[in-house]
This record gives C-alpha cells, structure tokens and sequence, in this order.
C-alpha cells in the first residue's frame, strides 16, 4: 500500500491566490521530507528539504517567500505556493524515506494549473 | 562535478522485446543506486536498489547491473509489455545519504 499520501493530486486556480500542497506519511514517522516540481517531459527537480521542527533548506533558485515549506508535525509536511501565477504550473512531488540512505518514497504528485 | 547521466532520452520498442537502460554517475563517494518507474501522471515507484557490493539485482521482468568501478548501471527489461511504457528514473544517493541526484530519465514507448 502507500506508504506516502499526497493531496490534492490536482488543483485549478486563478492567478493571485495561494494554494496548499499537503505530504503525509502513513506508516512511519518522517523526520525529513523532499519536495520536487516536474516539468512536462523532464525529470524531478529538488525544490528544498523539509525538516521537522525547524526551517526548510531550499535549492538554489527556488523563493523561500513563493514556496512556503511547513513541517509542524512527524507525519506532515505541506508546500503552500503563494500569489500563483501560470509559471508556477507544475507537477508537485513529495517523498521521503525511513532511513537517510534507504528507498525514497515519493507521493503520487499534485498537478497544479494556475489560470 | 556529480552528476547523472542516462541514455537514451527515449526509447520505442514492440511489446514482447527487450530493452537496456543505461545509467553513468560521476557522484562520489557513493551510497547506492536505485531505478524508479514513473508512470505520466503520477509519483515515482521503487524498482530496484543497489549497493556498492551488489553487482546485479533482479525485481520480476526487472535486472539492474551495477559496475562500480567504471560508475555504470543498467536496468534491462524482459519481454516488454505495454504497461512498461513510462519513464525510468535512475537516482543516485552519496555523501553517506546526504545527497540524492536524479537523472533526467529514460521515456519507454512500448508498442503493440
């Protein structure tokens, strides 16, 4: 079964509004999660690293302000892209893992289409 | 500089025929090696994972090969079928896990 639960899996909105990707774990506790956005025909690109607890570390080129990481708990980690625009039309992916080098097991993505 | 480096970009192949992926790193020092199918749409899925020891790994119709001395994996896939047509991922993980860099991926194309 799933391990890592995603949600929505997709979402329209108007250009301005924010909207909230949220990333859970179902079975054990995830200390740290990974977040991604895909592009049509291109593979995953690491947006930042969700710790629990404390501040997400972001990747080079990635606005800590547009992409706002929260982990409060354990089990959930949630990507609030904020004033959406067009650009930011994407494939949004989470995973994480149970231990540092172990499998990555990733959601099953959210698709986000900003009008 | 680490990086991944998978071939070919796509790939078209008739249902029932083989195929080899390949995968090149230069990442160091390195942790393991892991292949993901991911269907369109949808979230990557564990294929197979490989250590520094481990030379071959098997997973159903699923072969990965590992050569760590010249940096190469493959994953080769047995008598094709069209719900193999996806994109396969190889992702590399060093610096005792720290690090993950994923390849661009390899589009399947399986058909009847």
């Amino acid at each position: 079964g799933a391990v890592v639960s995603q949600h929505p899996s997709w979402v329209i909105c108007k250009s301005g509004t924010s909207v909230k990707i949220e990333c859970r774990s179902l079975d054990f506790q995830a200390t740290t999660m990974f977040w991604y956005r895909q592009f049509p025909k291109q593979s995953l690109m690491l947006m930042a690293t969700s710790n629990e607890g404390s501040k997400a570390t972001y990747e080079q080129g990635v606005e800590k302000d547009k992409f706002l990481i929260n982990h409060a708990s354990l089990t959930l980690s949630t990507l609030t892209v904020t004033s959406a625009h067009p650009e930011d039309s994407s494939f949004y992916i989470c995973s994480t893992n149970r231990d540092r080098a172990g499998e990555l097991f990733f959601g099953e993505g959210s698709r986000l289409t900003v009008l | 500089k680490n990086q991944v480096e998978q071939s070919p970009q796509s790939l078209i192949i008739l249902e029932g025929k083989n195929c080899t992926l390949q995968c090149n790193y230069t990442v160091s020092p390195f942790s393991n090696l892991r292949w993901y199918k991911q269907d369109t749409g949808r979230g990557p899925v564990s294929l197979t994972i490989m250590t520094f020891s481990e030379n071959t790994k098997s997973n159903g119709r699923y072969t990965a090969t590992l050569d760590a001395d010249t940096k190469q994996s493959s994953l080769h896939i047995t008598a094709s079928q069209l719900s193999d047509s996806a994109s396969y991922i190889c992702v590399v993980t060093y610096t005792g896990g720290f690090k993950t860099i994923f390849g661009a991926g390899t589009r399947l194309f399986v058909k009847a």
